[in-house]
């Protein structure tokens, strides 16, 4: 079945700091990828997606390829601010049928002064 | 941005007790889910719904759960016999087409259960 690894933090950065969070999945097919992100006392929001290998899906700064060849989708920012703290989920559905998403496990971020 | 709205945020019953859990999906969307996150583990998907029946369920939905679309707008899981182990954050999502690749869900604020 599907199934996906991030690092699971907390990660904590100063701001302006580059931030790279792992991702790497498995998966029967050619799924789509996303990032969801929950920022505190929130729900859960679609921060970028990516439908095919070398996609770059790119949003607030944010930005993650889709490596088919080493199966990884990894999120990265050149310079984080305070108010990115929050939790990122890597996340994949499949292309056919109903699809459910398949989430990792989020990595808490929090960004200090 | 219309968006997923859920009732109530916070939901505390005693074990045994039947629980609703409501939710308003976006208006033009057909399809839609329903997730959990039990503290600190991933979130998990339980079950799928498209045209007034269940597309997919995960081994977590069995008989205790169930989902129904009572009117034109409400979504709603109920949990017929609560257990400690249903105590969890409950996200409910909506997608205006099959293909998440297409039309990503939405997802709403979640309900968290406390089952004492």
């Amino acid at each position: 079945g599907n199934s996906v690894t991030q690092m699971e933090g907390p990660v904590t950065l100063s701001e302006e700091a580059f931030l790279t969070i792992n991702c790497t999945y498995t998966a029967t097919g050619y799924p789509s990828l996303f990032w969801y992100v929950q920022y505190p006392g929130e729900g859960l929001q679609l921060l970028l997606k990516a439908t095919k290998a070398d996609d770059k899906g790119s949003n607030k700064g944010f930005e993650a390829t889709y490596r088919k060849e080493t199966t990884s989708f990894h999120l990265e920012k050149g310079s984080v601010q305070v108010s990115d703290s929050a939790v990122y989920f890597c996340a994949l559905s499949d292309t056919g049928g109903y699809q459910k998403v398949t989430f990792g496990i989020g990595t808490k971020l929090q960004v200090i002064p | 941005e219309p968006e997923v709205t859920q009732t109530p945020s916070h939901q505390v019953t005693q074990m045994g007790q039947e629980v609703i859990l409501r939710c308003v999906p976006i208006s033009n969307h057909l399809y839609f889910y329903w997730y959990r996150q039990i503290l600190g583990q991933k979130v998990e998907f339980l079950v799928s719904f498209y045209n007034n029946e269940i597309s997919e369920k995960s081994e977590i939905f069995d008989d205790q759960f169930s989902v129904e679309r009572p009117d034109g707008s409400n979504f709603t899981l109920k949990i017929r016999s609560t257990k400690l182990e249903d105590s969890a954050m409950y996200f409910c999502a909506s997608s205006a087409l099959v293909k998440v690749s297409d039309q990503p869900q939405h997802f709403g604020d979640g309900t968290r259960l406390s089952i004492l």
